[in-house]
C-alpha cells in the first residue's frame, strides 16, 4: 500500500524522558512535515523538510529535533518531555512545492503521545 | 500569524439534511483544501481548489474557492451517518507560502443522527 506510515501509534511516557517518532512515506514525495494536533483538534505545523533539507521551523522548543536521513523518512525526536507535549503528532508528505504548483498533503494516522 | 476562521465549530443534523461550512482568511490564498478526519486517523483530502471561483464536486460534496480568494465553503448534500467526523479547511497564503506551509482552520465537528 502506498502511504505515509508513522510509528508508534501510541506512546505513553514520563516527564523528562526522551522519545522518538518515526515516519516513512512510499509515495515518492519530496517534502515531509510534522504537525501537532492539540486537545482542541487544532492542527499546527512544526517542521517541513524538502529532500532532507529543513525548510520550515515554526516556533517549536529546541527539545524537538527532526531528522531526515533520506527524503522518504522524517523522524521526530523529543528530549526532556513535558506534560504540555501531550498531543497527537501527524507526519505528512507532498510532492515538491513550487511557486506555481501547490499540492495537497497526505497524512499518516498519527501518534498519540501522552506524557505523565 | 496567519489564521483561518472556520465555522461552525460543530453541527448536529438529521440524516438526509444538507450541511454547509466555510472558512475565511485575513489574506489572499492560492490554494484551498478540504479534509475530513475520522477518530484515530489522519486527515484525508476531500477536495482541492486552485483557482478563484473554482467550484468542484466529489460525490455529495461540493466546495468553492471564493472570488475574493479569502474564503471557501464546503457543502455536503443528503448527509448519511458515515459523514460524521471533523472537517478541516486548509490553505496556502500567497504571502506565507514558504515550503508549502499549509494552514488549517479550527475544524467543524459534524454529528449525524440516523
Amino acid at each position: 500500500d502506498t502511504a505515509v506510515s508513522q510509528t508508534p501509534k501510541y506512546l505513553v511516557t514520563q516527564m523528562g524522558n526522551d522519545k522518538s517518532i518515526k515516519c516513512e512515506q512510499n509515495l515518492g514525495h519530496d517534502t515531509m512535515y510534522w504537525y501537532k494536533q492539540d486537545s482542541k483538534k487544532f492542527l499546527k505545523i512544526m517542521f517541513s523538510y524538502n529532500n532532507k533539507e529543513l525548510i520550515i521551523n515554526e516556533t517549536v522548543p529546541n527539545r524537538f529535533s527532526p531528522k531526515s536521513p533520506d527524503k522518504a523518512h522524517l523522524n521526530l525526536h523529543i528530549n526532556s518531555l513535558e506534560l504540555g507535549d501531550s498531543a497527537v503528532y501527524f507526519c505528512a508528505s507532498s510532492p515538491k512545492q513550487t511557486s506555481s504548483y501547490n499540492s495537497p498533503l497526505h497524512f499518516g494516522n498519527g501518534t498519540r503521545l501522552t506524557v505523565t | 500569524g496567519q489564521q483561518l476562521n472556520q465555522s461552525p465549530q460543530s453541527m448536529f443534523i438529521q440524516e438526509g439534511e444538507d450541511v454547509s461550512m466555510n472558512c475565511t482568511s485575513s489574506s489572499i490564498f492560492n490554494t484551498w483544501l478540504w479534509y475530513k478526519q475520522d477518530p484515530g486517523e489522519g486527515p484525508v483530502l476531500l477536495i482541492a481548489l486552485y483557482k478563484a471561483g473554482e467550484l468542484t464536486s466529489n460525490g455529495r460534496l461540493t466546495a468553492q474557492f471564493g472570488i475574493t480568494r479569502k474564503d471557501s465553503f464546503l457543502n455536503i448534500s443528503a448527509s448519511i451517518p458515515s459523514d460524521v467526523g471533523i472537517y478541516f479547511c486548509a490553505g496556502r497564503s500567497v504571502l506565507y507560502n514558504q515550503g508549502g506551509k499549509l494552514i488549517f482552520g479550527q475544524g467543524t465537528e459534524l454529528s449525524v443522527k440516523p
